[in-house]
């Protein structure tokens, strides 16, 4: 079965980086597009990131551009998300899902249980 | 952007009864939206795609209509598990943007 399983989040303190893991398994990794979408305490859904199969490609929000990076390692199944210069609006449960498939792009399909990062001095 | 602009925020209803949310693009997306169900402290979970197509396993008391703009999600009947947060979702152009979120809760 799909299981994507989040790690890297914590309490952090506003200003440096912050990299998240997501492990990926039992779908073959490198066939699928992967997003990150973010989630504010009681808020609602925020996409982050999106990035193509093979890694080529990388999209992002408003939000976020320019500070964060999505990469993607297949040979690991393993897909990561760098926050720079970490505000409080970053805070939030952060979560991988694997995107659907067909023409891109195309939504989340299965998603992760999520990583909260709090950013606080 | 699209924005998505999603009705009621919220409702109560009761369990058996008729439910229908509403969700308004601000341009053309086809039918390029999903349905998502999340429930406090979980991840969403996907119902409904190409908006109106039944993901595997999901009941079919949850249904989706709509095509351009305009698109309705509807629980048949609602019950006690379906409580929860739904959100719709384009997919016709990045940036992906969610709707503002509907809590279902039971009268």
């Amino acid at each position: 079965q799909v299981q994507l399983v989040e790690s890297g989040g914590g309490v952090v303190q506003p200003g440096p980086s912050l990299i998240l893991s997501c492990a990926a398994s039992g779908f073959t990794f490198s066939n699928y597009a992967m997003h990150w979408v973010r989630q504010a305490p009681g808020k609602g859904l925020e996409w982050v990131a999106v990035v193509t199969s093979d890694g080529s490609n990388k999209y992002y929000g408003d939000s976020v551009k320019g500070r964060v990076t999505v990469i993607r390692d297949n040979s690991k199944n393993t897909l990561y998300l760098r926050i720079n210069s970490l505000r409080a609006e970053d805070t939030a449960v952060y979560f991988c899902a694997r995107a659907q498939t067909g023409d891109f792009p195309r939504g989340p399909d299965y998603w992760g249980q999520g990583t909260l990062v709090t950013v606080s001095s | 952007d699209i924005q998505m602009t999603q009705s009621p925020s919220s409702l109560s209803a009761s369990v058996g009864d008729r439910v229908t949310i509403t969700c308004q693009a601000s341009q053309d997306i086809s039918i390029h939206l999903n349905w998502y169900q999340q429930k406090p402290g979980k991840a969403p979970k996907l119902l409904i795609y190409d908006a109106s197509n039944l993901e595997t396993g999901v009941p079919s008391t949850f249904s989706g209509s709509g095509s351009g703009t305009d698109f309705i999600f509807t629980i048949s009947s609602l019950r006690p598990e379906d409580i929860a947060t739904y959100y719709c979702q384009q997919y016709d152009n990045l940036p992906l943007t969610f709707g503002g979120g509907t809590k279902v809760q039971i009268k």
